[in-house]
């Protein structure tokens, strides 16, 4: 089974108010990924990190930020919501190419 | 860029019977490919990879995936489904050198009595 855990799992939030969804690993995994997934559509990356200190963007434009201060952490943080933020967030970490380990997700809904 | 068609976003299969999900990738480098499962409010969970050599992969619960390099597909199959493979699959595919997976939109099973 995984070690990688979201929180929290369901949020529900007003518009403009700023949210950070937390993302930890205990595996050591130098890399870590989020993804965001809405109904009937291709899981999108939207950051990824390959080590403390180090964050990318990824192939979709997102208006959310990350840090990775320590290899098991890496949070996202929307400074000020909006409707169009209301997706399932997915953290993932690996440690080589060939398998990538996914938390279970923060569905966000921003009202 | 590698991208990933799933050509059914929705099958319906009884229990018991055999399942097939398709899945055609493009990309112009040499590629690493996977299927992934999702139970409802589940993270993803790996079935399967294919990196190199058989083209014939066998992953977890009964499942095989078929990699075919001339048709750039990779189908998943199963020759008898349970009730607990009603489940959200899909498909990705990564560069051989890149730790990035790019997914397709997801195949919804569902396995009726």
């Amino acid at each position: 089974e995984a070690d990688i855990y979201q929180t929290p799992r369901y949020l529900v939030i007003g518009t403009g108010k700023k949210i950070t969804l937390e993302c930890s690993q205990t595996m050591g995994h130098d890399k870590m990924y989020w993804y965001q997934q809405d109904p009937g559509m291709e899981l999108h990356l939207i950051h990824y990190s390959y080590g403390v200190n180090s964050t990318e963007k990824g192939d979709l434009s997102s208006e959310s930020t990350v840090s990775r201060i320590r290899t098991e952490h890496f949070p996202l943080t929307l400074e000020s919501a909006r409707p169009s933020h209301t997706s399932q967030y997915l953290c993932a970490s690996s440690a080589t190419v060939t398998e990538a380990f996914f938390g279970q997700g923060t569905r966000l809904t921003v009202v | 860029a590698q991208s990933v068609t799933q050509l059914d976003s929705q099958v319906p299969v009884f229990e018991e019977a055999p399942v097939e999900l398709r899945c055609n990738y493009s990309s112009s480098v040499s590629v690493y490919l996977f299927w992934y499962v999702q139970y409802p409010n589940q993270g993803l969970q790996l079935l399967l990879k294919y990196l190199s050599g058989s083209t014939l992969v066998k992953g977890i619960n009964g499942f095989e995936a078929e990699f075919n390099k001339s048709q750039t597909s990779f189908h998943l199959r199963k020759p008898s489904v349970h009730i607990s493979d009603t489940a959200e699959y899909f498909c990705a595919v990564s560069r051989s050198n890149d730790y990035k997976l790019s997914f397709g939109a997801g195949t919804t099973v569902t396995v009726r009595a």
